[in-house]
């Protein structure tokens, strides 16, 4: 079982609609947790930290279940600018600054 | 700040050459970190350093793969002799601890390379 899973998508989004996906990870050591955005050819870059009790940047909105351990990421008003891959990144406590990260979930918004 | 700086950004070579991959951190981060990205496997830490000393090497696929980092603002990823399935987008990565947002790492454009 891969320590990081998420659904790979396409999810097809309309313009202007809210799209939410989830990430499952299978440690329960894990202690940090965030989504990182990858756009086509371009490196990751940081999107959000997801903390305990959930937190807003604008229009994503990320939560955390410890007991089921999952993470999720909503985009509400979706813009065709949030086309991209959204992966789903872990930390180990024993890691360091060590993270782990899932495969992605593509997201294409259209008009 | 010019951010993680890789180079090159595209590497074509022949099975069997030597290639060599290399990383400028962005100043002051102390730990470097080496990635590789594919369809099938997705992204892969290969490597990571801390304070210039490899700290974890499970990544690393085989002994035709080594990394070194011999001061702050420098490191190689070398891979010798290269084959096909070597090719991927390498990426390179660096942190600071304890900084604002902790953990989060600051990635390179990647080298895109090409193993005929």
């Amino acid at each position: 079982r891969k320590e990081v899973e998420q659904d790979p998508g396409p999810f097809n989004v309309p313009e202007g609609a809210t799209v939410a996906f989830n990430c499952t990870y299978s440690n329960s050591a894990s202690q940090s947790f965030f989504w990182y955005r990858q756009d086509c050819r371009k490196e990751p870059k940081l999107l959000m930290s997801v903390y305990s009790s959930g937190n807003e940047d604008g229009r994503f909105t990320a939560q955390l279940n410890r007991a089921s351990q999952y993470i999720s990421l909503l985009i509400r008003d979706s813009k065709l600018s949030d086309s991209a891959t959204y992966l789903c990144v872990v930390n180990l406590r024993a890691a360091g600054n060590k993270l782990t990260f899932g495969g992605g979930t593509r997201v294409l918004v259209k008009p | 700040d010019a951010g993680v700086i890789q180079s090159p950004r595209h590497e074509v070579t022949e099975m069997g050459q030597e290639v060599t991959l290399r990383c400028k951190p962005i100043s002051g981060h102390d730990y470097l970190f080496w990635y590789r990205q594919t369809m099938m496997r997705g992204l892969e830490l290969l490597i990571y350093f801390n304070n210039n000393v490899p700290i974890d090497d499970s990544g690393m696929p085989e002994d035709r793969f080594s990394a070194k980092m011999p001061n702050a603002s420098f490191s190689t990823l070398k891979i010798q002799p290269s084959e096909p399935r070597d090719s991927a987008v390498y990426f390179c990565a660096s942190s600071l601890r304890g900084g604002t947002k902790s953990n989060e790492q600051f990635f390179g454009p990647g080298t895109r390379l090409t193993v005929l």
